[in-house]
């Protein structure tokens, strides 16, 4: 069956980075974009960006374009998400989602992993 | 840029009644809008895809509608299970509505 197992939570202090991390299982990885999405605290959803697991093309909306890295293995069917010089309004929890060339939805999501940004 | 609004922003019914959400588009998006039913300390779960198809495992008491501008997601008798959060999504550029809450 298909998965996307997230990293754990984490702690951040503002300032620093960090990296979530989609690991797709039951499906070929190369063959579903991944997408981005967060959740702040009692807020609605907020999507960031994807990338094409199949070539590394990358996309984010502009709000991010200075701090979001998306990257992959494929050798390992992990998507990676790192969001630079964190702020107290990053904290949230994170999301992959998967999406099938052509089409416009996310048909499977991660469990989610929430990232504390706390000094 | 597209922006989605819902309405109603909270939806307090029964079970066994009829509940009917909207959501309006900015600029037209076809049929390519997506509706999402998210429940507390979960992950959203998509419920709609293309304006009017179930996505895999949805019951047929969800049903969707609508395309241009004007989207509707129908519950035909809500479950206890129905309460939650719904979201829908357009295309354009992946931004979602703001949500219904739904509570029973």
């Amino acid at each position: 069956q298909v998965q996307l197992v997230q990293s754990g939570a984490e702690v951040k202090k503002p300032g620093a980075s960090m990296k979530v991390s989609c690991k797709a299982s039951g499906y070929t990885f190369t063959g579903y974009y991944i997408h981005w999405v967060r959740q702040a605290p009692g807020q609605g959803l907020e999507w960031m960006g994807w990338i094409n697991p199949n070539t590394g093309a990358t996309d984010s909306i502009q709000k991010f374009k200075d701090r979001l890295t998306v990257t992959r293995d494929t050798s390992i069917s992990t998507a990676y998400m790192e969001l630079s010089s964190l702020r107290s309004d990053d904290t949230a929890i994170y999301y992959c989602a998967r999406l099938k060339p052509g089409t416009y939805h996310f048909d499977y999501w991660g469990q989610g992993t929430l990232i504390t940004v706390s000094s | 840029e597209i922006v989605l609004t819902q309405s109603p922003a909270t939806l307090a019914l029964s079970p066994g009644e009829r509940a009917t959400l909207s959501c309006r588009a900015s600029q037209s998006v076809g049929s390519y809008l997506a509706w999402y039913q998210q429940k507390p300390g979960q992950s959203p779960r998509l419920l709609i895809y293309e304006a009017s198809n179930r996505a895999t495992g949805i019951p047929a008491r969800f049903s969707g509608s609508g395309s241009g501008t004007d989207f509707t997601l129908t519950i035909s008798s809500l479950e206890p299970e129905d309460f939650g959060l719904y979201y829908c999504q357009q295309r354009s550029n992946w931004l979602f509505g703001p949500g219904t809450k739904v509570n029973i």
